[in-house]
């Protein structure tokens, strides 16, 4: 089975700041996806930004963007001008292509953005 | 449209009850993925559901059975509650099973066995 990491179980940033936060992941497959996933105190998750591993071209979306590595299978994520609402727990996420929604997560990081 | 529902928010059950959980998907998803969130092992895969048929299963033991209905929705069951199965469980609904599809979660439900 595939397995994520995330290695920071906390991070702490000031307003305003750039973060950046690890995943690195193990499987054997070629073509998967990889998400960013955020849960904020109120439990809702919701999906920060997806990257296709086929895809050489990191994802951005506004101030958040992503560092692929597929030779070396990680999958970090950067938060540019972190602001109060960016603070939350960050899940990464794998998806196999063949294996339908079977989503694997990390054990996620709760990060605090400091005023 | 109406995200991803599940009901109930809370519940308290004692060891050895067994107990129903349902979500209903967003309207038009006909995948549905069931998660069990604790501290300590964050996100873990107990299920998945399209048309009516069990795609994918996790490892969890038997006691943990899930179904979905011609509308999309789903229930899934534990017996025998242990201790251990108190947990946040999440479902999650997609329209697709197939490329970078996101998945739509509900708030969850907060299971206590004591």
């Amino acid at each position: 089975a595939q397995t994520v990491t995330q290695s920071q179980p906390e991070m702490s940033v000031q307003e305003a700041e750039t973060v950046t936060l690890s995943c690195t992941y193990d499987t054997s497959e070629s073509d998967y996806y990889l998400f960013w996933y955020k849960q904020p105190p109120s439990r809702q998750m919701i999906l920060v930004i997806r990257q296709e591993a086929y895809k050489q071209q990191n994802a951005t979306e506004n101030r958040f963007s992503v560092n692929f590595q597929k030779a070396a299978k990680s999958f970090s994520l950067k938060i540019s001008d972190s602001q109060l609402g960016d603070a939350a727990m960050y899940f990464c996420a794998y998806r196999s292509a063949l294996t339908g929604n079977q989503f694997y997560f990390g054990t996620g990081t709760s990060l605090t953005v400091i005023p | 449209k109406a995200g991803v529902t599940q009901t109930p928010r809370y519940l308290i059950k004692t060891r050895g009850q067994q107990v129903t959980l349902s979500c209903s998907p967003i309207s038009g998803h006909r995948s549905v993925s069931w998660y069990q969130q604790t501290p300590g092992q964050g996100l873990q895969f107990l299920f998945e559901y399209f048309s009516e048929t069990q795609r994918n299963k996790g490892n969890f033991p038997g006691r943990f059975s899930g179904r979905q209905f011609s509308n999309s929705r789903s229930e899934m069951n534990v017996s025998t509650l242990e201790l251990g199965d108190s947990a946040l469980y999440l479902c999650a609904s997609s329209e697709f099973v197939a490329g970078a599809n996101e998945q739509f979660f509900g708030p969850g439900t907060r299971l206590t066995v004591l």
